[in-house]
């Protein structure tokens, strides 16, 4: 089975705290992913990484940066958080379904609050 | 800008029946449909996957998808309640390994 954890279920930051939200997958997947998810607007795609030190900006990155020193952790890092970035915020690894297709796994997702 | 569509619902189906569950996407160079169930306070799982025109069985569940009515669909045969969860649909034009665009769901009821 895929395995994709993340570092906290629960953060509570203040306005202007520098956050850092990790993610771990153990399937040595090269294709990692972040996502919020809020109410009425769905899972929205932040970052994803094809590979060690690479990343791609997805539909929302404003306001946050990635990390990925390290093939099996991804890094989430919002550089000075503010009450807008309060969010459920799921990771994902990819893993192949055929020769040429893959789908994302998520990660149990980190409800953070910005106050 | 790519977009997925779905009636958020509620969908109430009565326990047994066949619930059904419809997605559109706007971008005609999408490759791979994704359904996924969604728990509250979980995260999304993946339910069932389809890329080639027509229809997929897996136990209960049939996805169908229409390439040129840029439609997705997935039928629930015999529902039961712990089918109650909201379903999202989710389109990739990269095979799934960039990232997917998703729809808001479509939050689904099954009646005992």
């Amino acid at each position: 089975d895929v395995k994709v954890t993340q570092s906290s279920r629960y953060l509570v930051k203040r306005t202007g705290e520098k956050v850092f939200l990790e993610c771990v997958q153990d399937m040595d997947h090269e294709n990692m992913f972040w996502y919020r998810q809020d109410p009425g607007l769905g899972l929205r795609l932040i970052y994803f990484s094809y590979d060690v030190k690479m990343k791609e900006k997805g539909d929302i990155p404003e306001g946050y940066s990635v990390s990925r020193e390290k093939k099996e952790r991804f890094s989430l890092i919002l550089e000075s958080a503010s009450t807008n970035q309060t969010s459920m915020y799921l990771c994902a690894s990819s893993a192949p379904l055929t020769a040429d297709q893959e789908t994302q796994y998520f990660g149990p997702g980190t409800r953070l609050l910005v106050l | 800008q790519k977009e997925v569509e779905q009636n958020s619902g509620p969908l109430s189906v009565p326990e047994g029946a066949i619930a059904s569950l419809n997605c559109t996407y706007s971008d005609r160079g999408s490759q791979s449909f994704f359904w996924y169930r969604q728990y509250s306070g979980k995260s999304p799982e993946l339910i069932m996957f389809i890329y080639s025109n027509g229809d997929k069985e897996d136990g209960r569940f049939t996805a169908q998808l229409n390439k040129a009515s840029q439609y997705v669909s997935l039928l629930i045969r015999d529902s039961q309640p712990s089918d109650s969860a909201t379903y999202l649909c989710a389109v990739s034009s990269g095979g799934g390994a960039d990232g997917l665009t998703f729809g808001k769901g479509t939050h689904l009821i099954i009646q005992p």
